[in-house]
């Protein structure tokens, strides 16, 4: 079972386009939304993240959008960059997991972005 | 700089020969993970441990187990890699129980021939 459904699958961008990287959840007990972004060959890094009583974020050209009633949260890249191509994984984290209070994050199946010069 | 380090980045093990992969952390974070990725996936959890005590995912093959010595350490033991075990494997750390950050290593990219 998909905990956390992430699309698109892949994203093709002209630069100075905007990114917008769409995921969804079904748990109301998440209590935070990461994203990380992952070049080839390294490991996830945090990028922005983003918490259920906020409706936005904005770190530099990142910002994340999010709809608590929906179920649904966003990445939005503002002026992408060639740079900015990697893949991108949304995450939600439950801090209380079948009775068990260790924390766990939940991945989306990422987006892989390219960003075209 | 405060880091999660693998060793080694790439490893190449032999169908059915014991594998070890190395995490070290200097975060000095009292969780730490270990994650499969396969390519073109999510990272998969394995297993953690929260200090010492270690807990199982419940569909992590048996063929997978882990060791933590200390707090800076962490191993992951293939015990019989199969083909089906290539993969990257990410070691992560977080603070404390219930944390939500997680700080990634590298990965280490392990073939099996």
């Amino acid at each position: 079972q998909q905990q956390v459904k992430q699309s698109p699958q892949s994203l093709i961008v002209q630069k100075g386009g905007i990114s917008i990287i769409n995921c969804a959840y079904e748990n109301t007990a998440f209590d935070y939304f990461p994203w990380y972004q992952q070049f080839p060959g390294k490991g996830p890094a945090l990028l922005i993240a983003i918490r259920p009583d906020v409706s936005e974020k904005k770190e530099g050209r990142f910002t994340i959008s999010f709809n608590k009633s929906a179920k649904q949260f966003s990445l939005h890249i503002m002026d992408s960059q060639p740079g900015d191509s990697a893949t991108y994984f949304c995450a939600a984290h439950s801090g209380t997991d079948r009775g068990s209070t260790l924390g766990r994050l939940y991945f989306g199946r990422g987006t892989q972005l390219t960003v075209w010069p | 700089d405060a880091m999660v380090i693998q060793n080694p980045r790439y490893q190449v093990t032999q169908f059915g020969k014991p594998v070890t992969l190395s995490c070290s952390q200097t975060l000095n974070h009292n969780v730490m993970y270990w994650y499969q990725q396969k390519s073109s996936q999510a990272p998969k959890l394995l297993f953690h441990y929260y200090d010492k005590d270690f807990n199982n995912e419940a569909d992590t093959p048996d063929n997978f187990q882990s060791r933590r010595p200390n707090t800076s350490f962490c191993f992951l033991d293939i015990r019989s890699p199969g083909l089906g075990d290539a993969a990257m494997y990410l070691c992560a750390t977080s603070r404390v129980v219930g944390w939500a950050e997680a700080f990634f290593g590298q990965g280490t990219r392990l073939t099996v021939v």
